[in-house]
């Protein structure tokens, strides 16, 4: 196991709701990174939180927020929902860098929209 | 723009017979290359990494990996598979731009099946 936990399991939500999806990574990772995965697809990164503030963000659009808090856990927020936020939502926690880099996956949360 | 490409939707494999694989990948600087595999309805287990040194890289599950600069390749291999390795398998690279390292960029996937 990656000590990494994500919650809900599964979610179904209605078209123009919120949801929030939480993640608890590992102590000592500061770095945590949220992924959306299609259905056939290869993950897309979202954003990443680095000591609790936003330093990275992918092609996404604003209603896609996140928290991250000093007990290592996160959240990602979305508002709004569109059919096309269907999809499995990882979180990852990061530990080092360069060459000691390691990325390690949540078991994930499968958002429905409908 | 950094990419990994994964030329085959799915591989099959005979089970014992050799698996290999495909990754390509285009980034500036050096590349830090990895394999992933996922198990329906699961997250992403980590099999293996390429940062540097040795050209083969060996990973959990007897799996190994080729780096190849010239040909820019990162090639997923095991000598003898079995029916358990049936997953969808992800080659990724590293976004060197983002220094505390937490945005991977991943491939489309590749299916692979191994039959008795």
């Amino acid at each position: 196991e990656t000590g990494v936990t994500q919650s809900p399991t599964h979610l179904i939500k209605t078209r123009g709701q919120q949801v929030t999806l939480r993640c608890s990574s590992q102590s000592g990772h500061n770095t945590v990174s949220w992924y959306q995965q299609a259905l056939g697809q290869g993950p897309q990164f979202i954003f990443q939180y680095y000591r609790e503030e936003e330093n990275g963000r992918g092609n996404f659009p604003p209603r896609f927020s996140g928290l991250q808090f000093p007990n290592y856990s996160s959240e990602l927020n979305v508002n709004a929902l569109e059919l096309d936020d269907s999809a499995l939502y990882l979180c990852a926690s990061t530990w080092g860098t360069g060459l000691t880099y390691e990325q390690y996956f949540g078991p994930g949360t499968r958002l429905t929209v409908t | 723009a950094q990419s990994v490409a994964q030329p085959e939707d799915q591989v099959n494999v005979a089970e014992g017979n050799p698996l290999t694989v495909k990754c390509t990948y285009s980034v500036s600087g050096n590349p830090y290359l990895f394999w992933y595999v996922q198990y329906p309805n699961r997250g992403l287990q980590f099999l293996l990494k390429y940062i540097t040194g040795d050209n083969l890289v060996k990973g959990s599950y007897g799996f190994e990996a080729e780096f190849n600069k010239s040909q820019t390749s990162f090639h997923l291999k095991k000598p003898s598979a079995l029916v358990s390795d049936s997953a969808l398998y992800f080659c990724a690279v590293r976004d060197g731009r983002y220094n505390q390292g937490g945005k991977l960029i991943f491939g489309q996937g590749t299916e692979l099946s191994v039959k008795p």
